[in-house]
């Protein structure tokens, strides 16, 4: 069965970086892409781009271009989400989730919590 | 970038009455693009619609979606218990991807 494993629960400082991971098991994990969508405490969903896993290219939300940097290992199918700079802005669960053109976003990461605080 | 709306906020209903979730797009969206996901807490989203009214293997036939261009909606037939929760809209045919804010269905 489609299994997305994140890494645990992170807690950094302001200005620093951070980099969570998605390990797929289930299926070909470089023949679908992998999107990432973060959600604020008590807030809604908000997508932040995907990679694909195959050729390694990626597309960011606007928002995020410059700070977050997607990449992929698929040697041991896992995908990366970076994001740099942190401020208390960037508190949020993070999610891996896999991404069909026809269906959308059909398996989801269990999220991992990135806390920013001095 | 297509602004996705949801109403009513909240909405407060009984185990077996009806839910009708509604979800409307800034600009019009390709209906095969158009998702709903539930998602309760401490949990992820998971894919309850998309395709604007496909269901996923495993979600349960009283779950059903319909519309076209900007209005779409969600409708669960006979509340069951673990229904209650929070759903989105999003749509994917356009970047960035975007969901609306949510709909909470909670226990009258």
């Amino acid at each position: 069965q489609v299994q997305l494993v994140q890494s645990g629960a992170e807690v950094k400082k302001p200005g620093a970086s951070v980099k969570v991971s998605c390990k797929a098991s289930g299926y070909t994990f470089s023949g679908y892409y992998m999107h990432w969508v973060r959600q604020a405490p008590g807030q809604g969903l908000e997508w932040m781009g995907w990679i694909n896993p195959n050729s390694g290219g990626t597309h960011y939300a606007q928002k995020f271009q410059g700070w977050v940097t997607m990449t992929g290992d698929t040697s041991i199918s896992t995908a990366y989400m970076e994001l740099s700079r942190l401020t208390s802005d960037d508190t949020a669960v993070y999610y891996c989730a896999r991404g069909e053109v026809m269906t959308g976003h059909d398996f989801w990461g269990q999220g991992t919590l990135v806390t920013v605080s001095s | 970038e297509i602004v996705m709306t949801q109403s009513p906020g909240t909405l407060s209903l009984s185990p077996g009455e009806r839910a009708t979730l509604s979800c409307r797009a800034s600009q019009s969206v390709s209906s095969i693009y158009l998702a709903w996901y539930q998602q309760k807490p401490g949990q992820a989203p998971r894919l309850l619609i998309y395709g604007t009214s496909s269901r996923p293997t495993g979600i349960p036939d009283r779950f059903s979606g319909s519309g076209s261009g900007t209005d779409f909606t969600l409708t669960i037939n006979r509340l069951e218990p673990e229904d209650f929760a929070v759903y989105y809209c999003q749509q994917y045919g356009s970047s960035p991807i975007t969901f609306g804010p949510g709909t909470k269905v909670d226990i009258k």
